[in-house]
């Protein structure tokens, strides 16, 4: 069973606005990933925050991580038509023995 | 150097035939995964290799799916008796220390009739 959920399952804005994607987890992590795909192929890495990390950016992208609550956000800021693809957060939990557990993602469309 | 190999690109087979997918991993790459995505949904894991240890078999669906490594490098997933259930994309990573960064193939679309 995946362990990640992610909100919202779909996101359709207009080119120049900001997206943001939410996912939540259930047990500790040592790091949380962020994966797109296109056209459900293969994955792209965009960042990766480490459980002692708060919060991270990569051009564009923001993440925030709070392990409190078991959550972590993905901040598209001023998109374009080319971000739209499906975004999947993913954990590298302590007791997963390297293995990464994915959310089943957030289909991202961006209107021109 | 070059990315996650995969092949064949689509595979359609007829229920109840074996099926190979191939991964070349990127050179060096010590772990080596294994997901199905089935449309729309998000990926599931099935095996991982590590080097040398044991693989991590916890994913596997059922015993007609296998998988196995040679020298450390070029990974075959087998599924015997294909189902219409198996019908997916099957995706291929390798990362190096576990849990880092993983670099994903292009995959195989695997379409049983």
């Amino acid at each position: 069973s995946q362990q990640g959920e992610e909100d919202p399952q779909a996101l359709s804005i207009q080119e120049g606005e900001n997206a943001t994607m939410n996912c939540s987890y259930k047990t500790s992590i040592n790091n949380l990933q962020w994966y797109r795909q296109n056209s459900g192929r293969g994955l792209v890495h965009l960042i990766l925050i480490r459980s002692n990390e708060r919060e991270k950016h990569s051009g564009r992208l923001r993440v925030t991580l709070d392990t409190s609550k078991k959550s972590s956000s993905l901040l598209i800021t001023a998109s374009r038509a080319a971000d739209t693809a499906s975004y999947f957060c993913a954990t590298d939990g302590k007791n997963q023995g390297g293995k990464l557990i994915f959310g089943q993602g957030t289909e991202l469309s961006v209107k021109p | 150097g070059a990315g996650v190999s995969q092949s064949p690109s689509n595979k359609v087979t007829e229920k109840g035939k074996d099926v190979e997918l191939r991964c070349d991993p990127i050179s060096g790459h010590t772990a080596l995964y294994w997901y199905r995505q089935s449309l729309g949904q998000g990926l599931e894991f099935l095996i991982y290799f590590q080097g040398n240890s044991a693989p991590d078999k916890s994913g596997l669906p059922s015993d007609r799916f296998s998988a196995e490594r040679t020298g450390g490098s070029v990974s075959t997933l087998t599924i015997q008796r294909t189902q219409q259930e198996d019908s997916a994309v099957y995706l291929c990573a390798s990362s190096r220390p576990t849990g880092e960064t993983q670099y994903f193939g292009p995959g195989t679309r695997l379409l049983v009739l």
